[in-house]
């Protein structure tokens, strides 16, 4: 079964400030990797995705995260936050049997 | 909004009660997943149905059972509930031709007391 770990629980910084967040997975086989985001009080979101093809995956919002296959990792990056960006980020799994396994999510505190 | 449907938004109810919550999934998605979000367990996958047969089961409860309809809606019947069970529950739905890819309901919030 494929578990997700993210290094960070709680993030705090200032608005223009660059932000990264860990995320490790252990799987042998073909995965799919995501990044969900949940503003207070809100659903998640889908912020992106990787598949396959270029391991620099960008998605909404300015975000962006690599793909490294020989770390297990897929870290998600904004080179500068806005207030806006306060929100619990997951990072999620899945493989071949559809179902996705997500990280204990890591809150981002933007300070403005 | 990812189209993805739940009622109500809200539950509370008592110990030993039962309750059902309600998914509609996105136009053309066949597949509805249910997860359960906790503090203490964070967010769990329960149950995949695929047009209206079960596909995958995850960490549900014996007490706890789904069933997709033909029009493709789901129902999560949760029974005999314990102050534990207490949590967000999310719908996602995906389509057949992406079933990779899941999109979320904004959830149900129920409280056991």
């Amino acid at each position: 079964a494929q578990s997700v770990s993210q290094h960070n629980h709680h993030v705090i910084l200032s608005e223009a400030a660059s932000l990264e967040l860990g995320c490790n997975y252990s799987y042998g086989g073909t995965v799919n990797l995501f990044w969900y985001v949940q503003y207070p009080g809100q659903h998640l979101q889908l912020l992106l995705k990787y598949f396959s093809g270029d391991p620099l995956v960008k998605g909404i919002k300015g975000f962006e995260a690599e793909f490294i296959k020989s770390k297990f990792s897929f870290n998600l990056r904004k080179p500068s936050v806005q207030w806006s960006d306060t929100a619990e980020y997951f990072c999620a799994v899945n493989a071949l049997d559809y179902k996705l396994s997500f990280g204990a999510g890591t809150t981002v505190t933007v300070r403005a | 909004d990812s189209g993805v449907t739940q009622t109500p938004k809200h539950l509370i109810t008592a110990t030993g009660q039962r309750v059902t919550l309600r998914c509609s999934p996105r136009s053309g998605d066949l597949s509805v997943y249910w997860y359960q979000q906790s503090l203490d367990q964070g967010l769990q996958f329960l149950i995949h149905y695929y047009n209206g047969e079960e596909r995958a089961k995850g960490n549900i409860l014996e007490r706890f059972s789904a069933q997709q309809f033909p029009d493709l809606h789901s129902e999560l019947n949760l029974s005999s509930l314990e102050l534990g069970d207490s949590a967000l529950y999310f719908c996602a739905s995906s389509l057949p031709r992406a079933p990779y890819e899941q999109y979320f309901g904004p959830g149900t919030r129920l409280t056991v007391t």
